[in-house]
């Protein structure tokens, strides 16, 4: 079964500042990869995703994350946060199980604060 | 486009009564997705759709949970009798073949049981 691993809980960056979000994942193959974020009392918005192709993806709100597969990383990154970037963001790996069914599954989250 | 659309927002309860969820999917999708997000947990599947039948209900905590589809445009979650350790914010997602793995998420409901 895959995993997802966010290794920082909270982030705290000046507005201007770039920001880098870390994630790893485990799984046998190239998995589906996703960077969903979440407002507060929000659903989840996709940001991007990556299936296959070139490793740099491209995103909403300027965001842009990158495969290495080498890493078994998947970090997403901005070169200059704004002040309504704060939320959470999760990052999350979908796969196909060996019975056919689908699964999402997703990373802890790391909660982005944003100092004016 | 609608959006995923779930109700109620916001549920408080007490212990022991019974809960419904609402989900009305993207119109055209054919996968549903509950989901259930606490602090502890995370954001963890409980069970999925596909043409209206369950799929993989592997994620269901327990025989108080049950999860019905009656057609395409909607799908209830139902927790009876529910419980304090139930509370909790419940998301619904739907996405179709051609839209590939991505999927849609709806606002949640955010269920409190006291």
């Amino acid at each position: 079964a895959q995993s997802v691993t966010q290794p920082d809980i909270h982030i705290t960056v000046s507005e201007g500042a770039s920001l880098e979000l870390r994630c790893n994942y485990s799984y046998g193959a190239t998995p589906y990869l996703f960077w969903y974020v979440q407002s507060p009392g929000q659903g989840l918005q996709l940001l991007l995703k990556y299936f296959s192709g070139d490793t740099l993806v491209q995103g909403i709100k300027g965001f842009e994350a990158e495969f290495k597969r080498s890493q078994s990383s998947f970090n997403l990154r901005k070169p200059s946060v704004h002040w309504s970037d704060a939320a959470e963001y999760f990052c999350a790996v979908g796969a196909y199980s060996g019975a056919g069914s689908y699964q999402l599954t997703f990373g802890k989250g790391t909660k982005l604060s944003v100092i004016p | 486009d609608a959006g995923v659309i779930q109700s109620p927002r916001h549920e408080v309860t007490e212990m022991g009564q019974e809960v419904t969820l609402r989900c009305k999917p993207i119109s055209g999708h054919d996968y549903l997705f509950w989901y259930r997000q606490t602090m502890m947990r995370g954001l963890e599947l409980l069970i999925y759709f596909n043409n209206n039948v369950p799929i993989d209900d592997s994620g269901m905590p327990e025989d108080r949970f049950s999860a019905k589809m009656p057609n395409a445009s909607f799908s209830t979650l139902k927790i009876q009798p529910s419980e304090p350790r139930d509370s909790a914010v419940y998301f619904c997602a739907s996405t179709s073949r051609d839209r590939g793995e991505t999927q849609y998420f709806g606002p949640g409901t955010r269920l409190l049981v006291l």
